[in-house]
Order: structure tokens, then sequence, then C-alpha cells
């Protein structure tokens, strides 16, 4: 397989719950990246990584936490959300972080 | 803080008609991106521009880079149904990119 895949492509969960996005590249890449997209919005850099260490972080509610085991997957664990949390989360990846990024297909969310 | 402007926000347009769309900020940029969104999915790269007034071709579709580079415009021609999604552009000044809130372009047949 290659490129960047997302899973689940789809999910709904409750503000109480526990849930995981996860992505993998199959590029060889050294940076990976989260984005939230929602409607009428620009995309909103999330989270970067770069050989496994983060390198920005924008900001983010504490509800979203990223974890990067190694150069090749990225999670985004999410607790406790709120309805307006709900967007299609966008992962991509890049050579390095000054390179051009390649984006998987992304993660419908709905939070009810 | 930059400001980027992609316009128009929304256009629609008949299949085999041409079509210009623009991105537009207050800073200087080292390079940009276009990218296009079919719904459902991730963006996916069209052309990086580097060069103050470069111009690249794709098919039918034209990527011009702004002399100062703080503008870019994307032209097709002869547009096709196939040619429909969400038009983002994302400049980079040294490690940080930002995209634009982009055009959202429908051909109809």
């Amino acid at each position: 397989e290659t490129g960047v895949t997302q899973t689940p492509r789809h999910l709904v969960m409750g503000m109480t719950n526990k849930k995981s996005l996860k992505c993998e590249q199959h590029l060889g890449h050294n940076a990976m990246y989260w984005y939230k997209q929602s409607a009428k919005k620009p995309l909103e850099l999330m989270f970067v990584y770069s050989l496994e260490e983060r390198v920005e972080n924008n900001s983010v509610p504490s509800r979203f936490s990223p974890e990067c085991p190694n150069s090749s997957h990225l999670f985004l664990h999410l607790h406790t959300l709120q309805p307006e949390d709900s967007a299609l989360y966008l992962c991509a990846s890049s050579q390095d972080i000054s390179y051009e990024q390649y984006f998987g297909p992304g993660t419908r969310l709905t939070v009810t | 803080t930059q400001l980027l402007e992609q316009s128009p926000q929304f256009l629609s347009i008949q299949e085999g008609e041409n079509l210009t769309v623009y991105c537009n900020s207050s800073s200087v940029f080292s390079s940009l991106q276009w990218y296009r969104q079919e719904p459902g999915e991730g963006p996916v790269l069209l052309v990086t521009v580097v060069t103050g007034g470069e111009v690249k071709k794709l098919k039918r579709l034209t990527f011009q880079f702004g002399d100062a580079r703080k503008d870019s415009s994307l032209h097709i021609t002869a547009a096709q149904p196939g040619d429909t999604g969400l038009y983002l552009c994302a400049p980079k000044r040294g490690n940080d990119m930002r995209f634009g809130a982009g055009t959202r372009l429908t051909v109809k047949p």
C-alpha cells in the first residue's frame, strides 16, 4: 500500500467517549501533521512532528492528544470532546518540515 | 499577521468555459503550493511554484506566481466536470505554511 492512510474514515462518538485516530504513511517521510477542517473555515494546523518529536502545537485544547511512536505512524487521541470538534481530521506527511505535504483521505468525526 | 485571501470563494461554470482563481497576500513567500480537494477526500498537491513570475502548466491548468511572490493565480482552460473541487493555495515562508480558505469550483456538464 502506498501514500498516506487514515483510519477510521468515519467516526461518531459521544462527548464522554475516548477514541483514537490513526495515520500511517508509506512514503518514507520524516515529518507528519494533523489538521482540522471545519465547514467554511480554512485548514487549521494542529500538530507537527519531525523525526517523532513534536515541533509545533498550535494552542490545541488538551482533549486532543497526539502520539508519534515512529516516523511512519501518527495518532490523535480524543477524549471528552465537544460538538464543535466535529470536523474532518486530516493527516499529512512530508519528506521534511519544509517540503511538500501529502494528505490522507481524512477521518470524518461527529461528536454527539 | 499575514493576510491570505482566495477569490472567488465560490465559482459555478458550465463545461468548456475558462476560469481563473486567485490567491493574494500582504506577505512575500518563498514558495507556494496549489492543492485540489474533492468531497470526502484529502487535498492533493497539484504544483509548487518557487520563482517570482514563474509559470507552470499541468495539462489544462496554468499556475503563475506573482513577480513579487505575494500572489498566485490558477487558470483552467476548457473546464470539465472532473475539475470540480476545492482549490487551496498554501504559501510558505521558511518552515511556516498556511492554507487559504479555498475556492470551491463546480463545473456543470
